[in-house]
């Protein structure tokens, strides 16, 4: 089965801190997704990317980065944390076939900010 | 911008044995939809994708769609304990992309 690692698994950050958000996919996917889960809101896309050294924005990219350097590995970099942002991040990886792309997720990140 | 809508709308509390009817609804026209599985703190599974509104079964699994109502149903049938967990659909936002709006997700909880 495809396998998407992320790390930390836990993290808490102090407001105006910098934190990264790493993830790792052995399917050799093109495609890489960030996602936020939060209560009332399901999941919500931040960035995507379609290969190594591509990153695009997603629903809500406000006070977040991406970086992709290898096909990979997919960070998030929050450069200045805020409150707003403690939340749960997944990270996913994909590659549209013929016909339909499944996701593969990893565990998530449970970001903590003060 | 564009909505997903899951019903019911916060948790489903059911006997083991019973069948579950879970729904959403989509503020637009819809290439495709998908069901996901998520355990309590876990990582997503795919359960079901339907492109172009097709029905789909696995399993004990059946989604369908109402593409004129802009609607899809995931069925389980004969329920199981191990089936409680969160289940969220989404829609593509272009076709054969992963780039997903999910619903907000329903708790399934089956009784013994």
């Amino acid at each position: 089965e495809a396998a998407v690692t992320q790390s930390p698994r836990n993290k808490v950050a102090v407001t105006g801190g910098k934190v990264t958000l790493s993830c790792n996919q052995t399917n050799n996917h093109n495609n890489m997704y960030w996602y936020r889960q939060d209560t009332g809101h399901g999941l919500r896309l931040i960035h995507y990317s379609y290969g190594a050294g591509s990153t695009e924005k997603g629903d809500i990219p406000d006070g977040y980065k991406a970086s992709r350097p290898s096909q990979e590995n997919f960070s998030l970099i929050l450069e200045l944390a805020t409150p707003s942002q403690t939340s749960v991040y997944f990270c996913a990886s994909g590659d549209a076939g013929d016909s339909a792309e499944t996701l593969y997720f990893g565990s998530g990140t449970r970001l903590t900010v003060l | 911008g564009q909505q997903v809508q899951q019903s019911p709308p916060a948790s489903l509390v059911l006997q083991e044995g019973e069948n579950a009817e879970l729904q959403c609804t989509y503020s637009t026209t819809l290439n495709s939809m998908q069901w996901f599985y998520q355990r309590p703190g876990g990582r997503l599974v795919s359960l079901l994708y339907s492109p172009s509104w097709a029905e789909q079964r696995g399993g004990r699994l059946t989604s369908s769609a109402a593409s004129n109502e802009s609607r899809s149903s995931l069925h389980i049938s004969s329920s199981q304990i191990t089936d409680s967990g969160t289940y969220l659909c989404a829609m593509d936002q272009n076709y054969n992309q992963g780039k997903l709006i999910f619903g907000q997700g329903t708790k399934l909880s089956i009784k013994p």
